[in-house]
């Protein structure tokens, strides 16, 4: 089955606590990306990677590391997280560019306490 | 700047009424335009997209939507809303030379469906 697995699903960690959510899509696809979700904000894109060891930001990457050393593997890294990096996270994947329209993982609900 | 907004943060309608979920974009180049819809604890799942072929876009679960450019409009619409239709809803929108693949999502329509 096609999909962007992401893990874990759920995640309560302590501030400053170095944690890593992984992602990996089945798909060949060029484009990955990930986004976060808070409530009356709608979805913002934290980074974004066009292809293998190609990345770039998006619009709130601070607090954020990815890396992409792999075509199916897209992990988003938190180096020190803080209370501000409670939110609900998405990684999807599209085959070339956006307008195939992005294929999203099942989310990552992330508590920074 | 691109922009996108969903009038209206809650839509309720009752099963089998016609369902209309509003979009407006600001772009400076005619865009790529997407709705998705997300059911509770789960992922963004693509309802259709607008690149450039058609106006009037149809997608899955009996859900459409035309593209106005005069409007700058990209209204979600059914027929007959079905109580599996409740959900969350999220327009999107890309500019076409967008190298960076960045979708800017509106603010979410949460679609009640009474029976």
């Amino acid at each position: 089955e096609a999909q962007v697995t992401q893990n874990p699903r759920y995640l309560i960690t302590v501030t400053g606590k170095k944690l890593t959510v992984t992602c990996s899509q089945n798909m060949n696809h060029e484009y990955m990306s990930w986004y976060r979700q808070d409530p009356g904000l709608g979805l913002r894109q934290i980074y974004y990677s066009m292809n293998v060891e190609v990345t770039d930001k998006g619009d709130v990457p601070e607090g954020y590391k990815v890396s992409r050393k792999e075509k199916r593997n897209f992990p988003l890294i938190l180096e020190s997280p803080s209370p501000n990096q409670t939110s609900l996270y998405f990684c999807a994947s599209s085959p070339q560019g956006v307008s195939g329209g992005y294929t999203f993982g099942s989310g990552t609900r992330l508590t920074v306490v | 700047a691109q922009s996108v907004t969903q009038l209206g943060s809650h839509v309720s309608v009752s099963e089998g009424a016609l369902v209309l979920l509003r979009c407006n974009y600001s772009s400076s180049v005619p865009p790529y335009l997407f709705w998705y819809v997300q059911y509770p604890n789960q992922g963004l799942q693509l309802l259709l997209k607008y690149t450039s072929a058609a106006t009037l876009v149809k997608g899955i679960n009996g859900f459409e939507a035309e593209f106005k450019k005069s409007e700058t409009s990209f209204h979600l619409t059914k027929p007959s809303a079905h109580m599996s239709d409740a959900a969350e809803y999220f327009c999107a929108v890309s500019e076409r030379e967008n190298q960076g693949g960045k979708l800017i999502f509106g603010q979410g329509t949460e679609l009640s469906v009474k029976p």
